[in-house]
């Protein structure tokens, strides 16, 4: 497709549930960032992946945040166990080449996930 | 102390004038900035980005960066009410690795063009 891609567009899930979040990377973009986004503040860092390896997920807040992208392309952030904390937009963005300075980061619509 | 602040605003101003938003950083050792654009339920749409001290303008933006006073500016001239979204301020992460350049965002202003 021409941009990231992003599925679902709004997730709504009961306190404890698992949910699965995609992203769909511009092809051939090697890097792939998660983002969150509460209510009235910037994105957050979670997550990169330069091809399929993961290698900064500082930014996970907890062990039941978990992300994967195993072909280097489409990625899944999954969330165990959610809590009402949990509520946010997900933005995932995707870069051409690592190592290549200011170059844009483009961004998903992102998904509105909803933890009742 | 964030390590990219912005002013939260909103910030009103009417349409034909200059909206001017800034955005303060911590570390020195940040190289490059981005303006992103927001509407309400969508993503952030990239603008300008700048890593030279000075200005540099494209269209009827412009972006300032004075890296002694360590503060980055964005100037819009002739505002239109199609401006009106928030704009974040980022910078990568002073520190790289593997060529992560993940993005410190600001907390965003929200700008309102009043016709």
């Amino acid at each position: 497709g021409a941009g990231v891609s992003q599925s679902p567009r709004y997730k709504v899930a009961k306190r404890g549930q698992d949910v699965a979040l995609r992203c769909d990377p511009i092809s051939g973009h090697v890097s792939l960032f998660w983002y969150q986004q509460a209510l009235g503040q910037g994105p957050e860092f979670l997550t990169y992946f330069q091809n399929e390896a993961q290698l900064d997920k500082s930014g996970l807040p907890s062990d039941r945040f978990f992300a994967e992208r195993p072909e280097g392309s489409v990625s899944t952030l999954k969330i165990q166990r959610t809590q009402q904390e949990d509520s946010a937009v997900y933005l995932c963005a995707s870069s051409f080449f690592p190592g290549v300075r200011n170059q844009p980061q483009h961004f998903g619509d992102g998904t509105r996930l909803s933890i009742l | 102390q964030k390590e990219v602040e912005q002013n939260s605003g909103p910030l009103s101003v009417p349409e034909g004038a200059i909206a001017s938003l800034n955005c303060t950083y911590s570390d020195r050792g940040s190289q490059s900035f981005f303006w992103y654009r927001q509407y309400s339920g969508k993503s952030p749409e990239l603008i300008m980005f700048i890593y030279s001290n000075g200005d540099k303008e494209d269209g009827r933006f412009t972006a300032q960066l004075n890296k002694a006073s360590q503060y980055v500016s964005l100037l819009i001239r002739d505002s239109q009410p199609s401006d009106s979204a928030t704009y974040l301020c980022a910078g990568p992460r002073p520190h790289y690795n593997f060529g992560n350049e993940k993005l410190t965002f600001g907390t965003g202003t929200r700008l309102t063009i009043i016709p």
